[in-house]
């Protein structure tokens, strides 16, 4: 079945600054990674997902690029702002299943 | 903008009791799942619900938990005897194709 281990668990920036979150998978097959931000006592929120065909994909601040053979994909968030602030969490397929495999989280602190 | 509702947001029970989690999927979603998240560690997949029965399960989801859809909107997760390994958030998710999954606030259980 599908692994995803997530890198750095924790990630304290200025603001201003990127950020870069890095996660690695097992199961080549797998086609679909979404990235989830988590804020204190909330649910996990979808900001940006990318599928195998494309090798990135950016939505204003956020971008997340996808290397297959690597078996790789990474969040970047430019210019931060102390509202970035949260705990961010990559997920994967399980193979031949419905259910995402989560990493572990990254908690990022985005000082003013 | 559409969400995943859950109700109630906090449930404290003792040992041994049933509790039933309540959640309202996105109205034109057709998947749904229920995931867990154990205090500080990552989200973790219980099932996966399609089509009036479960698709997928994981270890986690023994003979303990059920889930049903008694209606056109609702979609619960039962605990029948809870344990105290059973306290963490419980998130339902929903999604309009396998991938995609939107998650709910979440229901803060506790068991004493």
């Amino acid at each position: 079945g599908e692994n995803v281990e997530q890198h750095p668990s924790t990630l304290s920036v200025q603001e201003g600054d990127s950020a870069v979150i890095k996660c690695t998978y097992s199961d080549s097959a797998s086609n679909y990674f979404p990235w989830y931000k988590q804020e204190l006592g909330k649910g996990p929120q979808l900001i940006i997902d990318i599928r195998s065909n494309v090798g990135e994909k950016k939505d204003q601040r956020i971008a997340v690029t996808l290397n297959k053979t690597a078996k790789h994909f990474s969040l970047h968030i430019t210019e931060t702002q102390p509202e970035d602030s949260a705990v961010y969490f990559c997920a994967a397929p399980k193979q031949a299943g419905t259910a995402l495999i989560f990493g572990k989280g990254t908690t990022l602190s985005v000082s003013s | 903008e559409p969400e995943v509702t859950q109700t109630p947001s906090h449930q404290v029970t003792q040992m041994g009791q049933e509790v039933i989690l309540r959640c309202v999927p996105i109205s034109n979603h057709l998947y749904f799942y229920w995931y867990r998240q154990i205090l500080g560690q990552k989200v973790e997949f219980l099932v996966s619900f399609y089509n009036n029965e479960i698709s997928e399960k994981s270890e986690i989801f023994d003979d303990q938990f059920s889930v049903e859809r008694p209606d056109g909107s609702n979609f619960t997760l039962k605990i029948r005897s809870t344990k105290l390994e059973d306290s963490a958030m419980y998130f339902c998710a929903s999604s309009e194709s396998f991938e995609t999954q939107y998650f709910g606030p979440g229901t803060r259980l506790l068991v004493l």
